[in-house]
């Protein structure tokens, strides 16, 4: 099953602007992470914010989570073209040992 | 880094055959491996939890008989599509996370793309 929804479905903007891609789930978490997928590849991770943290940092990505409205957004700064990929947000549960579930991501074009 | 080998990267079968797809942790043991399934432009569905040396999770509406998964070691967990039908063909990709780490991040496979003639 399915956590949330990711909005929006598609962005296209030019090289040098930010993206942002918000996410939304359902149930609590201990944690949400930001994936991205080059078309017909495996998945990279990209960060993990914590259920307890409410914003994140890491070189051009900034993740913000809002437990209490249940929804992270996923900022690219300064996009380039090669960041032209699919994202995803995916929660952690609670739960010990268990999977992530993925929202439907967002399909990111890059313009040069 | 960790990294998760997954192989074969496409395979092409005709209607009935079974194909098997491992999935292996290079350089970290993994207790648990996911498998998931990905139809183009769609996200990623969870198929099963591989459990080292005990018996996979499957999520509801995945058929166990069809979707055979071992996990026969720390850093192998196979799944076998039996009796391929088309409806079958997808992307499926396999995931792993460090032992002793019970949340936080998954390594992916690049994937295996089946295609079911």
């Amino acid at each position: 099953s399915q956590q949330g929804e990711e909005d929006p479905q598609a962005l296209s903007i030019q090289e040098g602007e930010n993206a942002t891609m918000n996410c939304s789930y359902k149930t609590s978490i201990n944690n949400l992470q930001w994936y991205r997928q080059n078309s017909g590849r495996g998945l990279v991770h990209l960060i993990l914010i914590r259920s307890n943290e409410r914003e994140k940092h890491s070189g051009r990505l900034r993740v913000t989570l809002d437990t209490s409205k249940k929804s992270s957004s996923l900022l690219i700064t300064a996009s380039r073209a090669a960041d032209t990929a699919s994202y995803f947000c995916a929660t952690g549960l609670n739960q010990a040992g268990t999977a992530l579930i993925f929202g439907k991501g967002t399909t990111l074009s890059v313009s040069s | 880094g960790a990294v998760v080998s997954q192989h074969p990267s496409w395979v092409i079968c005709k209607s009935g055959t079974s194909v098997k797809i491992e999935c292996r942790s290079l350089d970290f043991q993994a207790t648990t491996m996911f498998w998931y399934r990905q139809f183009p432009k769609q996200s990623l569905m969870l198929m099963a939890t591989s459990n080292e040396g005990s018996k996979a999770t499957y999520e509801q509406g995945v058929e166990k008989d069809k979707f055979l998964i071992n996990h026969a070691s720390l850093t192998l967990s196979t799944l076998t599509v039996t009796s391929a039908h088309p409806e079958d063909s997808s992307f499926y990709i396999c995931s792993a996370r460090r032992s002793g780490r019970v949340t936080g991040e998954l390594f992916f496979g690049e994937g295996s793309r089946l295609t079911v003639l």
